[in-house]
């Protein structure tokens, strides 16, 4: 059974592009989240999917956006990109809304 | 609103020694309580959580944790700790469910170091 997976691993972008990370989750879980840890710090919730539907978000700008598509894969984008948006980011997927959260490896995003 | 305090950055320990990581929270509201590892290079992987019932939790890989309603605390603890214990700990709370939904508040984390 595939637990959660990401891609790609690491990413290095320049400053004002734009970048998208892909998250498939666990078998038979609908519900994707997406959080950013950056580096020594605990992970920052971003935004939760369900139905293909931003059902939360968490105190992220407006270019941070997501996407669900029908097998309940996830993508998230970044739009204008800062050094600060350096991190991990990690995809969590649950079965349904207040199922227990399965983390994937996450994807490490440099941005110079 | 919620937030947590892990009170310790980093953890130095022999091995085969008991450890114990310090967990306090903040909430105004009734929350569920979660310890996570990260080893290197990989993802979070839930040790256990504390929902209701009991406050003594048993986890994966030996170790436990307590709910201590009065002090806001959920400290984790190993009897005896081992090499491969050597990770980041992050504690996390969540407000019950509310619309279906529920989001974890991560502490800062921190470091077990366990020497040989």
């Amino acid at each position: 059974d595939a637990g959660v997976t990401q891609s790609p691993t690491h990413l290095i972008k320049t400053r004002g592009q734009q970048v998208t990370l892909r998250c498939s989750p666990k078998s038979g879980h609908d519900t994707v989240s997406w959080y950013q840890q950056a580096l020594g710090q605990g992970p920052q919730f971003i935004f939760q999917y369900y139905e293909e539907e931003e059902r939360q978000r968490g105190n992220f700008p407006d270019r941070f956006s997501g996407h669900q598509f029908p097998n309940y894969s996830s993508e998230l984008n970044v739009n204008a990109l800062l050094l600060g948006d350096s991190a991990l980011y990690l995809c969590a997927s649950s079965d349904g809304l207040a199922g227990e959260q399965y983390f994937g490896p996450g994807t490490r995003l440099t941005v110079t | 609103a919620q937030s947590v305090t892990q009170l310790d950055s980093q953890v130095p320990v022999f091995e085969e020694a008991p450890v114990e990581l310090r967990c306090n929270y903040s909430s105004s509201v009734s929350v569920y309580l979660f310890w996570y590892v990260q080893y290197p290079n990989q993802g979070l992987q839930l040790l256990l959580k504390y929902l209701s019932g009991s406050t003594l939790v048993k986890g994966i890989n030996g170790f436990e944790a307590e709910f201590n309603k009065s002090q806001t605390s959920f400290h984790l603890r190993k009897p005896s700790v081992h090499i491969s214990d050597t990770a980041e700990y992050f504690c996390a709370v969540s407000p019950l469910p509310s619309g279906g939904s529920y989001i974890p508040t991560f502490g800062r984390g921190t470091s077990l170091i366990v020497h040989p």
